[in-house]
C-alpha cells in the first residue's frame, strides 16, 4: 500500500499570509500513460464531508479560489494557500488515487494565528 | 446535478453485520470509467478509504479490512451497497460514499461526496 505522510500536523498562519502543507508518498503516484500525478487535496470543515480542492496535484477543482495552488511530482507534493482567509480554516488531506487501495494522509489542521 | 446519500443503521452491536446503501443521482455507473468509493472517518481521525466498485464491476478493498468487506452495485436502482461483517467498537465513525472515475483522462479523485452517516458500534 502507498503510505501518505503530511507535514506539519498543524499550522497557524496570520490572515493574508501564506500557508504551505507538504505531502509525501511512499511510492511514485505519477501515471506514465498521461504524465499526470494521481494526487488530490481535500479541505474538510467541521461536520462536513471532505471537499475536493486540487486534483492531478496542481489542477484546481471548479469553483476553488485561485489562492489555492498545488505543486510537486512523483512522491513530493505541496498545497499552498497564498493569502489565508478566515474561511480557509479547515483540515487538509492529501490522497493518492494512483493504485488501490487508495490512501489518505493524516491531515494538516490550518488555523488563524 | 450529482448527489449521493448514505443510508443504514445508526447503531450496530458488536459482532453484527453492517449494511450501508449509497443512493446516487446525476451520473450512471454504467458509463465507462465511473466508480463509487466508500470512505469512513473515525472521530478526530483522517478519512480511510474502504472500497471501490467500478462501472465494469471490478472491486477493490483496503488491505486491512478486505476479509470483512463486500461491495456491490445495482445500476437499475442507482445504488451501491457496502457490507461489513463482525463489527467492533473501533468501527464507529462516519461512513461516506463518493463518486470517482478511473479513466486516465478523467480520474480526478473523489469529486462528489455524500453527507455521510454516523454509525456507532456499541452493545
Amino acid at each position: 500500500d502507498i503510505v501518505m505522510t503530511q507535514s506539519p500536523d498543524s499550522l497557524a498562519v496570520s490572515l493574508g499570509e501564506r500557508a504551505t502543507i507538504n505531502c509525501k508518498s511512499s511510492q511514485s503516484v505519477l501515471n506514465r500513460s498521461n504524465n499526470k500525478n494521481f494526487l488530490a487535496w481535500y479541505q474538510q470543515k467541521p461536520r462536513q464531508p471532505p471537499k475536493l480542492v486540487i486534483y492531478w496535484a496542481s489542477t484546481r477543482q471548479s469553483g476553488v479560489p485561485d489562492r489555492f495552488s498545488g505543486s510537486g511530482s512523483a512522491t513530493d507534493f505541496t498545497l499552498t494557500i497564498s493569502s489565508l482567509q478566515a474561511e480557509d480554516v479547515a483540515v487538509y488531506y492529501c490522497q493518492q488515487y494512483h493504485s488501490p487501495p487508495w490512501t489518505f494522509g493524516q491531515g494538516t489542521k490550518v488555523e488563524i494565528k | 446535478q450529482v448527489t449521493l446519500r448514505e443510508s443504514g443503521p445508526a447503531l450496530v452491536k458488536p459482532t453484527q453485520t453492517l449494511t450501508l446503501t449509497c443512493t446516487f443521482s446525476g451520473f450512471s455507473l454504467n458509463n465507462d470509467g465511473v466508480c463509487v468509493s466508500w470512505i469512513r472517518q473515525s472521530p478526530g481521525k483522517a478519512p480511510e478509504w474502504l472500497a471501490r466498485i467500478d462501472w465494469d464491476d471490478d472491486k477493490y478493498y483496503t488491505t486491512s479490512l478486505e476479509t470483512r468487506l463486500t461491495i456491490s452495485k445495482d445500476t437499475s436502482k442507482n445504488q451501491v451497497v457496502l457490507i461489513m461483517t463482525n463489527l467492533d467498537p473501533v468501527d464507529t465513525g462516519t461512513y461516506y460514499c463518493a463518486r470517482c472515475n478511473v479513466e486516465v483522462s478523467t480520474a480526478i479523485g473523489l469529486d462528489y461526496w455524500g453527507q455521510g452517516i454516523l454509525v456507532t458500534v456499541s452493545s
